[in-house]
């Protein structure tokens, strides 16, 4: 089946610091949807993405639609405790309709 | 308030037994899915159906059934045939994007 390579699968970073992650795939893409998911919850919608090149923010989440619509990246600044949790991307294929592709996650740990 | 509503929060299964979670959602979308979540993965699809009366297969379909008799309910039946039950239930629903998703129901055997 059709896959998504989210990458890395885990940060141990320190707060203030800066945060990178991305999900690539040789298939092509119409959506891309960035989500974080806390422990026992549902994932929650942090930036939704529709169209090539397009650079959205939300606060200090910064979030790209490849050019290549293959891939997409997050970017999340500054970073603070409630930063931790698992962050999925998800993409619908260019021939799809309502399914999407998931990425395996990237949990993202704060050190002391 | 707007949103999805999974029940129970937890649930358990014995052996042979069918169970049903129930997903609800006042968001007035037509399109409503299911996905299963096991621990260090991401979502996988079960079902999804885009109007009432109306439903199909997603990737991982197998031992599981749905109905969708009216527009805000799309309950899961986990039936006695999923042998590996245990794991993550996610209720998700759409006005085409992006999906929003419901609290989740863990399931475990006993």
């Amino acid at each position: 089946g059709q896959q998504l390579n989210q990458s890395p699968q885990s940060m141990f970073i320190q707060e203030g610091e800066d945060v990178s992650m991305n999900c690539t795939s040789s298939s092509i893409f119409n959506t891309w949807l960035w989500y974080k998911q806390d422990p026992g919850e549902g994932p929650v919608l942090l930036i939704a993405l529709y169209k090539a090149g397009e650079l959205t923010s939300n606060g200090r989440l910064t979030a790209q639609f490849g050019i290549t619509r293959k891939d997409s990246f997050l970017n999340i600044s500054a970073s603070i405790p409630s930063d931790v949790g698992i962050y999925f991307c998800a993409g619908q294929l260019e021939d799809s309709n309502y399914q999407l592709i998931w990425g395996a996650g990237t949990k993202l740990i704060i050190k002391p | 308030d707007g949103g999805i509503t999974q029940s129970p929060k937890y649930l358990f299964r014995k052996e042979g037994q069918n169970v049903t979670l129930s997903c609800e959602q006042n968001l007035n979308h037509d399109a409503m899915y299911w996905y299963r979540q096991d621990p260090g993965q991401g979502l996988r699809l079960i079902y999804y159906s885009q109007i009432v009366n109306d439903f199909q297969k997603g990737d991982i379909a197998e031992g599981y059934s749905v109905s969708r008799e009216k527009k805000e309910s799309f309950p899961l039946t986990v039936t006695s045939a999923q042998k590996n039950p245990t794991a993550f239930y996610l209720c998700a629903s759409s006005s085409y994007w992006p999906q929003h998703f419901g609290d989740g129901t863990r399931l475990s055997i006993l």
